[in-house]
């Protein structure tokens, strides 16, 4: 059973740094690239960011560029999101889930885990 | 403002076909295939349609979608009270940035 665990939100004043992990079961880690979706309170879906399964075919979202940066443990079957730089629009569920490339669709994701920037 | 549009919200009554749209362009819908997918609150997505209009297993065929040009289309038939839920429309653009629908809320009535 695929199984995506995220972790690592909570309270961060503005300026801040966060670094979320989601921590995967179930399939070959290895074979899928893996993306981050966020959920501002009362908002629709947000894009934010994918890795490749090599860790290449990195993509940012212009309004987190040069801010967050994914990476992925292969060792862990884990990917992570560090965040930096934190805004109060940053304010928001955080979901990753699983990318498959070819067919171009995130199938998979995890329950989440809330990010709230403020003072 | 997503740059994906979304009717904001739907309804139907029980047993009714609703249809929700999903208007795009060139760079994401025109030129890759579209992903629909459902919400409760409270809960992570779910994808319900991918590849314009294949459903992945466990998702009942009331569930339909179609894509031509730059838009995109979910149709829900035979509607049920569990239908209520968010539904968003996505794609891919030619940058490979995900690009999401603005969502839209779907009341049974």
């Amino acid at each position: 059973e695929v199984q995506l665990l995220d972790s690592g939100g909570g309270l961060v004043q503005p300026g801040g740094s966060l670094r979320l992990s989601c921590a995967a079961s179930g399939f070959t880690f290895t074979s899928y690239s893996m993306s981050w979706v966020r959920q501002a309170p009362g908002r629709g879906l947000d894009w934010v960011s994918s890795i490749g399964d090599s860790g290449d075919r990195i993509n940012y979202a212009d309004s987190v560029k040069g801010r967050f940066t994914i990476s992925r443990d292969d060792s862990k079957n884990t990917v992570y999101l560090q965040m930096n730089s934190l805004r109060t629009e940053d304010t928001a569920i955080y979901y990753c889930a699983r990318y498959d490339f070819w067919r171009n669709y995130l199938d998979y994701w995890g329950q989440g885990t809330l990010v709230t920037v403020s003072s | 403002q997503s740059v994906v549009t979304q009717p904001p919200s739907a309804s139907g009554t029980p047993g009714q076909r609703v249809t929700i749209s999903c208007s795009g362009s060139s760079s994401n819908i025109g030129s890759n295939t579209v992903n629909w997918y459902q919400q409760f609150p409270g809960s992570a997505p779910k994808l319900l349609i991918y590849s314009n209009n294949q459903r992945p297993s466990g998702v009942p065929d009331r569930f339909s979608g179609s894509k031509s040009g730059t838009s995109a289309s979910l149709a829900i038939s035979g509607l049920q009270s569990e239908d209520e839920a968010d539904y968003y429309c996505a794609a891919w653009d030619a940058s490979l940035n995900g690009v999401f629908g603005g969502g839209t809320k779907l009341t049974i009535l």
